[in-house]
């Protein structure tokens, strides 16, 4: 029963190919995030999402999209992967939007290797 | 603009001492503290948090952590360090500056506990 799940694990891929990352919580969490942890171990958040806001860090790439299937869902779609991308990516989420005593949850996490 | 340093890159500590990993803070306003923890090849685990009140909080696996306003810090602490505990070690701000509560996280601290 896990609460944040990821798949896949790992991830190994071509640089220019396009691919996702699904993220599912069984917590009824309200909000959704998307981390990156770079080789040097640094998390820094990549998007935040509920039902009606999408907040997105404006160092971003565009080629970065959160698709949210439904409450529970927040994919993460890359487009024309680069070598940089290679990284973790972690999921998370929390119980209710915007309130700052909550915890967040994070998932497993998604070992993304762009060749 | 909300901030944590932890000035610390790796703590070496024997089985059976005291550990304490620093982390000091930088906000404006309420400060919402979190401490997690990384095992290699693994999620993020929350262990604890400060949202108000008693300034020395209480955690998972016999952590805890002290709130100092004058000092600005809340650092994490353990009274015997088992080898169990060696993993990374990151303190989290909550970034009230933006709607969504995102997490700012430090840099890390790698604890490493010899028997």
């Amino acid at each position: 029963d896990t609460a944040v799940s990821q798949t896949p694990k790992y991830l190994v891929t071509q640089m220019g190919n396009d691919k996702s990352i699904k993220c599912e919580q069984n917590l009824g969490h309200d909000t959704m995030y998307w981390y990156k942890q770079d080789s040097k171990k640094f998390l820094k958040i990549m998007f935040s999402y509920n039902n009606k806001e999408l907040i997105i860090n404006e160092t971003v790439p565009n080629r970065f999209s959160p698709k949210s299937p439904d409450k529970a869902h927040l994919n993460l779609h890359i487009n024309s992967l680069e070598l940089g991308d290679s990284a973790v990516y972690f999921c998370a989420s929390s119980p209710l939007v915007g309130r700052a005593t909550d915890t967040q949850y994070f998932g497993p996490g998604t070992r993304l290797t762009v060749l | 603009a909300q901030s944590v340093a932890q000035p610390e890159d790796q703590v070496n500590v024997a089985e059976g001492n005291p550990l304490t990993v620093k982390c000091t803070y930088s906000v404006s306003g309420n400060p919402y503290l979190f401490w997690y923890v990384q095992y290699p090849n693994r999620g993020l685990q929350f262990l604890l948090k400060y949202i108000t009140g008693d300034n020395l909080v209480k955690g998972s696996y016999g952590f805890e952590a002290e709130f100092n306003k004058s000092q600005t810090s809340f650092h994490l602490k353990k009274p015997s360090a088992l080898v169990s505990d060696s993993a990374l070690y990151f303190c989290a701000v909550r970034d009230l500056g933006g709607s969504q509560g995102n997490l700012i996280f430090g840099k890390g601290t790698k604890l490493s506990v010899k028997p």
